[in-house]
C-alpha cells in the first residue's frame, strides 16, 4: 500500500499565483488533514476533514481552501500565494479522528517568491 | 491553550549512553500524548503513545501529570536512533494535533 501520497514534492510559485497540493490515501480513512511546518517550528493544523463532504478549519486556515469530494482525496488550494505561505506541507490521515495516531505523507516543499 | 514545549533543539549523545528527550505540555483535562519520529529521508511516523504503555525500539515515555511532562527515554542509544523527534497532543479546539518544535537527536559512534 502507498499509504498517503502527496504531489508534487517540490514547487516554486510567484506571489499571487494559485496552486493545488494533492493528497490521496488508499487506506479508506475517513479523517484527513493538512499541516504546515515552518523552519524551527512544529507542525500546525491548517484544515481537516472527518469524511467526504465535511471540512473544518484548523489553527492556521487563512489563505487556504479545501474540499473533500471523495474519501480518498483531500486537495489543498492556495488561491493567491503569498511569501508567508512558504513552508513544508504535510497531509495526514487516520482511521479514527484527528486526536489519534496519524499516517503522514512525505510532504510538499513549497517556495513562494 | 494547549501547548507542547520541547526545550532541546539538538541533543547529541554517544552510542550506548542513556537518552532522554524532554516534552512538557499544557492541557486542560487528561491529554493523550504522542511521540512522532522522522528518520532521514523518511516520512513522519508514530513512535509511541502514552495510552498504550508500550516500549517501541527500546523507547518508553511516562506521563507525569504533576510535572505535565512526557519525556522520551531509552537506556542505551543506538546510531539508528538519530532522527527528529516530535511530541504532540490534541489541539482541543479542532480535531487535530499540536506539535512541539522537535528535537534533533544525534547519536555519535
Amino acid at each position: 500500500n502507498a499509504g498517503v501520497t502527496q504531489t508534487p514534492k517540490f514547487q516554486v510559485l510567484k506571489t499571487g499565483q494559485s496552486m493545488t497540493l494533492q493528497c490521496a490515501q488508499d487506506m479508506n480513512h475517513e479523517y484527513m488533514s493538512w499541516y504546515r511546518q515552518d523552519p524551527g517550528m512544529g507542525l500546525r493544523l491548517i484544515h481537516y476533514s472527518v469524511g467526504a463532504g465535511i471540512t473544518d478549519q484548523g489553527e492556521v486556515p487563512n489563505g487556504y481552501n479545501v474540499s473533500r469530494s471523495t474519501t480518498e482525496d483531500f486537495p489543498l488550494r492556495l488561491l493567491s500565494a503569498a511569501p508567508s505561505q512558504t513552508s513544508v506541507y504535510f497531509c495526514a490521515s487516520s482511521g479514527n479522528r484527528g486526536n489519534q495516531p496519524q499516517h503522514f505523507g512525505d510532504g510538499t516543499r513549497l517556495s513562494i517568491l | 491553550a494547549q501547548r507542547v514545549t520541547q526545550p532541546e533543539k539538538l541533543l547529541s549523545v554517544f552510542k550506548g549512553a542513556p537518552v532522554e528527550l524532554k516534552c512538557n505540555y499544557s492541557y486542560s483535562g487528561s491529554p493523550e500524548l504522542f511521540w512522532y519520529v522522522q528518520y532521514s529521508r523518511q516520512r513522519l511516523q508514530l513512535l509511541l503513545r502514552h495510552i498504550s504503555r508500550e516500549s517501541i525500539k527500546g523507547f518508553t515515555a511516562d506521563l507525569n501529570k504533576g510535572e505535565t511532562s512526557f519525556h522520551l527515554k531509552k537506556p542505551f542509544a543506538q546510531e539508528e536512533d538519530s532522527a527528529m523527534y516530535y511530541c504532540a497532543l490534541p489541539i482541543g479546539g479542532a480535531d487535530g494535533l499540536t506539535f512541539g518544535k522537535g528535537t534533533h537527536l544525534i547519536i555519535q559512534p
